[in-house]
C-alpha cells in the first residue's frame, strides 16, 4: 500500500527535551510538508521541502527544524526553544508542490509535554 | 493574499437530511481549492477539489461543492447526511506558484440519529 506513515502516534516529552517525529512516504512524491494543528484551529504550516536537500520555513518554523536528505523521508525535531509545544502534528507530501496537486496527510502525532 | 473563511464553527444535522457547510475564500490569483474531512485523532482525507475545470465538483461519499467566483464561494454539500460522515470538515485555498494551503478552522459536523 501506497501512502505516509508518522511515528509514533503519541509522544510524551518533559521541557527542555529536544523530540524527532518520524514521516516517511513512499508515495514517490517530490514535496513534503510539516503542519501543527491546535484545537479550534485550522492547520498551520511549519517547514516545507519540494526537492531532497533543500527546505524551506512556514508560518511558523521558529523552534522547529528538518532535514531532507532522502526522498521518501522528512523528519521533524521540535526543540526546547518552541514555548508551547503540545500539539497534534500533521505530515503530508504531494507530487511536485505545485498550487494544484493534492496534499496527502499521515495520521498524525500527538506531542505532549510534560 | 489568500485566505478561507468557514461560516459556521458547528453544523448539527439529523441522519438522512442535507448537509451544507459554507465557506468563502479570497485569492489573489485563480485559486485550486479544496475539502477535507478528518475523523478524531485521524489525518485528513481529500473529499474533493476545484482546480479551474468544472465548477460543480464531485467527491468521494457523496459530497459536492459548487465554485461560484462572482460569491468567492466554495460550499460543500451532501443530499442525505449518514452517521459515519460525524468529522471536521476543512475547506482549504491554495493559490500562487507552488503549494502552499491556506486552511479555515474547520466545521465540526454532529449527526444524530
Amino acid at each position: 500500500d501506497g501512502g505516509i506513515t508518522q511515528s509514533p502516534k503519541y509522544l510524551f516529552r518533559k521541557e527542555g527535551q529536544n523530540v524527532t517525529l518520524s514521516c516517511e512516504q513512499n508515495l514517490n512524491h517530490d514535496a513534503m510538508y510539516w503542519y501543527r494543528q491546535d484545537p479550534g484551529q485550522g492547520l498551520r504550516l511549519i517547514y516545507y521541502s519540494q526537492i531532497v536537500n533543500d527546505f524551506q520555513k512556514g508560518d511558523i518554523a521558529e523552534g522547529y527544524s528538518v532535514s531532507r536528505e532522502k526522498k521518501e523521508s522528512f523528519p521533524l525535531t521540535v526543540t526546547s526553544a518552541q514555548k508551547n509545544p503540545t500539539a497534534f502534528y500533521l505530515c503530508a507530501s504531494s507530487q511536485q508542490g505545485s498550487s494544484t496537486d493534492t496534499q496527502y496527510f499521515g495520521p498524525g502525532t500527538r506531542l505532549t509535554v510534560l | 493574499a489568500q485566505s478561507v473563511t468557514q461560516l459556521d464553527s458547528h453544523v448539527s444535522v439529523s441522519e438522512g437530511t442535507p448537509v451544507l457547510l459554507r465557506c468563502n475564500y479570497s485569492s489573489s490569483y485563480s485559486p485550486s481549492l479544496f475539502w477535507y474531512v478528518q475523523h478524531p485523532n485521524k489525518g485528513l482525507q481529500l473529499l474533493l477539489k476545484y482546480t479551474s475545470a468544472a465548477t460543480l465538483v464531485k467527491g468521494i461519499n457523496g459530497f459536492e461543492a459548487e465554485f461560484k467566483k462572482s460569491e468567492t464561494s466554495f460550499h460543500l454539500t451532501k443530499p442525505s447526511a449518514h452517521m459515519s460522515d460525524a468529522a471536521e470538515y476543512f475547506c482549504v485555498v491554495s493559490d500562487g506558484s507552488w503549494g502552499k494551503l491556506q486552511f479555515g478552522a474547520g466545521t465540526q459536523v454532529v449527526v444524530t440519529p
